[in-house]
């Protein structure tokens, strides 16, 4: 069974420092690997997609993510925190076509001015 | 851009009684998803529709839960007896068929807010 762990249920960064928020995934085949964003009262909104190909993956908003196998691992990161990027992340893998996504915990980010 | 929209935004309903939760998904979608997150907690999986039939579904989704698409656009969550514990926030998902759909990330409403009293 596919799982996920998100370590930290809260970060909290200062306005253009770096986030970096971690997520471990467990499966039984190749995943793929999803970072989405929760803004307050809105619904989750995807931020970027690991499938197969380049390991390291780009998405809106100026952020990106490596999946590392040997680690199992798909952090999530951007360079320089702005206020607007104050919301839940949620990591979460699907282990084939059509499957369910399973999500982590999710992170709550603050962004200190 | 096309969205996945969901109605009520919010619902309260009393114990033991029947709701239904509502969405429509993105016109040209196949696969359609319920998903719910109750307060603090992780967003869990419950069922997944596709071709007018239950491809999946989690413990969670018990004799109390099922899933209807009743037309060509709607795609329901009916809970027929609700319990306190069924408060949560209640994500109605889609995604695409077809050729490189395969992996295709899932499209998510706003979500449903139920309140069970």
């Amino acid at each position: 069974a596919q799982s996920v762990t998100q370590l930290g249920s809260h970060v909290s960064v200062s306005e253009g420092a770096l986030v970096l928020l971690r997520c471990n995934y467990s499966s039984s085949v190749p995943p793929y690997l999803f970072w989405y964003v929760q803004y307050p009262n809105q619904g989750l909104q995807l931020l970027l997609k690991y499938t197969t190909g380049a390991t390291l993956v780009k998405g809106i908003n100026g952020f990106e993510a490596e999946f590392k196998k040997s680690e199992t691992s798909f952090h999530l990161t951007k360079p320089s925190a702005h206020m607007s990027d104050a919301a839940e992340y949620f990591c979460a893998v699907s282990e084939a076509a059509g499957n369910k996504l399973t999500f982590g915990g999710g992170t709550r980010v603050l962004v200190k001015p | 851009e096309p969205e996945v929209t969901q109605t009520p935004s919010h619902q309260v309903t009393q114990m033991g009684q029947e709701v239904i939760l509502r969405c429509v998904p993105i016109s040209n979608h196949l696969y359609f998803y319920w998903y719910r997150q109750i307060l603090g907690q992780k967003v869990e999986f419950l069922v997944s529709f596709y071709n007018n039939e239950i491809s999946e579904k989690s413990e969670i989704f018990d004799d109390q839960f099922s899933v209807e698409r009743p037309d060509g656009s709607n795609f329901t969550l009916k809970i027929r007896s609700t319990k306190l514990e069924d408060s949560a926030m209640y994500f109605c998902a889609s995604r695409p068929n077809g050729p490189g759909a395969y992996n295709s990330p899932l499209h998510f409403g706003n979500g449903t807010r139920l309140t069970v009293t």
